[in-house]
């Protein structure tokens, strides 16, 4: 157990509304990820973070924007969600950039 | 860009048959993870691969490492239904996070 929480668990939501994922993990990973992961499609990148304040874009990062200020805490925002954004969110962390990722429980999100 | 392939996406198994699912990736990596998702359920780690040649065994998994051929396999002996789950492979190339494969499902029947 990598120590890593994501909340909500489960939301619904109203397309044109903005959502907030959290994850928070406790065990000092330098990186925290956020992917998506949908039928036909596996896991996708859609934002990573390597430090405080540090960020960078991953494959589907459209629609979306992160933020980590703190360690232990990365946030994913939908600005205005949308019914293509329905899906499961994962967390994942690691200590290096391509070393192996560790998972938190994931969040189903659907955009009603 | 770095592409994982997984293949086949779908497998249906008969218990007590052997196995093999293929994951092929696009760049020189020497960095590959395999994951089990059980339905509803998060990703759990299996093995990790940090070099060309590299074979890690877990039970009736085993996994192996070409990095030249740019090709790692997981072989499954003498299926049992407990194995039934989807399988990711990832791919850690130089300077950029974890790309994974789409997945393979293994239905394992009797």
């Amino acid at each position: 157990d990598a120590g890593i929480t994501q909340s909500p668990r489960h939301k619904v939501t109203e397309t044109g509304t903005p959502v907030t994922l959290r994850c928070h993990q406790t065990e000092n990973h330098r990186y925290m990820y956020w992917y998506r992961q949908d039928p036909g499609h596996g896991l996708r990148l859609i934002h990573y973070s390597y430090g405080v304040k540090d960020t960078d874009k991953g494959e589907v990062s459209d629609g979306y924007s992160v933020s980590r200020s703190k360690t232990e805490d990365f946030l994913l925002t939908l600005e205005s969600a949308t019914s293509s954004q329905t899906s499961v969110y994962f967390c994942a962390v690691s200590q290096g950039v391509n070393t192996e990722a560790f998972f938190g429980q994931g969040t189903r999100l659907t955009v009603v | 860009e770095l592409k994982v392939e997984q293949n086949p996406l779908f497998l249906s198994m008969q218990e007590g048959k052997n196995y093999t699912i293929y994951c092929n990736y696009s760049t020189t990596s020497d960095r590959l993870y395999w994951y089990r998702q059980d339905p509803g359920k998060s990703l759990e780690s299996l093995f990790v691969l940090l070099s060309n040649g590299a074979v890690k065994q877990e039970g009736r998994l085993m996994a192996s490492l070409d990095t030249k051929a740019r090709l790692s396999t997981l072989h499954i002996t003498a299926a049992v239904h407990d194995l039934s789950a989807t399988y990711f492979c990832a791919v850690g190339a130089q300077g950029t996070a974890l790309i994974f494969g789409k997945g393979t499902t293994l239905s394992v029947s009797s």
